[in-house]
């Protein structure tokens, strides 16, 4: 159980054109998911908390204009790039809170990633 | 906001070998303390969380250590095996404050034969 996807796990995209990035929870609801940025040979980052039916809450120095998290439902949250840029190319990891499994409270259940490279 | 620091960033041991991480973090808010394993191109992988009402866990060959007071927590890997090589996070939240993660710098581990 806790399984989460993310699609897709690369892109390649051009400078300025919008790529976006689907999170899903496939055998359990989540109220709250998470979405990082990690650099080569860096750390995660949190980048902004999604929740489902509210806006997102971002981290200080994220740009929400650029970084668009939507949580439509209790199983999909997708983060769509816009504009993107050289410098916005990273590893793009969600993660998931699991309602349903009491006996993993607290722990986020990750999604594999998107390599995302924009020339 | 949290701020959680991990040493050391490299540690290489020989196989079979313990190998030992530390991590402090900042708020004393902080309640639940992960620890993860990340291969190359991976997702963060739990290998074993701690709460801020245990001082001490143990699964096998790994073990983590938390002291409230000091403010630090510790991973504890025995019997390492060249399996163990990844980078390691350690990470801090606030149950029911958002249930942020704050991730440490991490640590990349090398078991050599």
């Amino acid at each position: 159980g806790a399984v989460v996807s993310q699609h897709p796990s690369w892109v390649i995209c051009k400078s300025g054109t919008s790529v976006k990035i689907e999170c899903r929870s496939l055998d359990f609801q989540a109220t709250t998911m998470f979405w990082y940025r990690q650099f080569p040979k860096q750390s995660l980052m949190l980048m902004a908390t999604s929740n489902e039916g509210s806006k997102a809450t971002y981290e200080q120095g994220v740009e929400k204009d650029k970084f668009l998290i939507n949580h439509a439902s209790l199983t999909l949250s997708t983060l769509t790039v816009t504009s993107a840029h050289p410098e916005d190319s990273s590893f793009y990891i969600c993660s998931a809170l699991s309602s349903t499994f009491t006996s993993s409270y607290n722990e986020q259940f990750f999604g594999p990633g998107t390599r995302l490279t924009v020339l | 906001g949290e701020n959680v620091e991990q040493h050391p960033s490299t540690l290489s041991v020989q196989e079979g070998d313990s190998a030992v991480i530390k991590c402090t973090y900042s708020d004393s808010a902080s309640n639940y303390f992960p620890w993860y394993k990340q291969e190359l191109g991976k997702r963060p992988q739990l290998i074993i969380d701690i709460r801020s009402n245990v001082g001490e866990k143990k699964d096998q060959r790994i073990a983590v250590t938390l002291n409230k007071t000091a403010k630090h927590f510790s991973l504890h890997i025995t019997e390492t095996q060249p399996e163990d090589s990844a980078v390691y996070f350690c990470a801090a939240s606030i149950t029911g404050g958002g249930n942020k993660l704050t991730f440490g710098t991490g640590t990349q581990l090398k078991v050599e034969l």
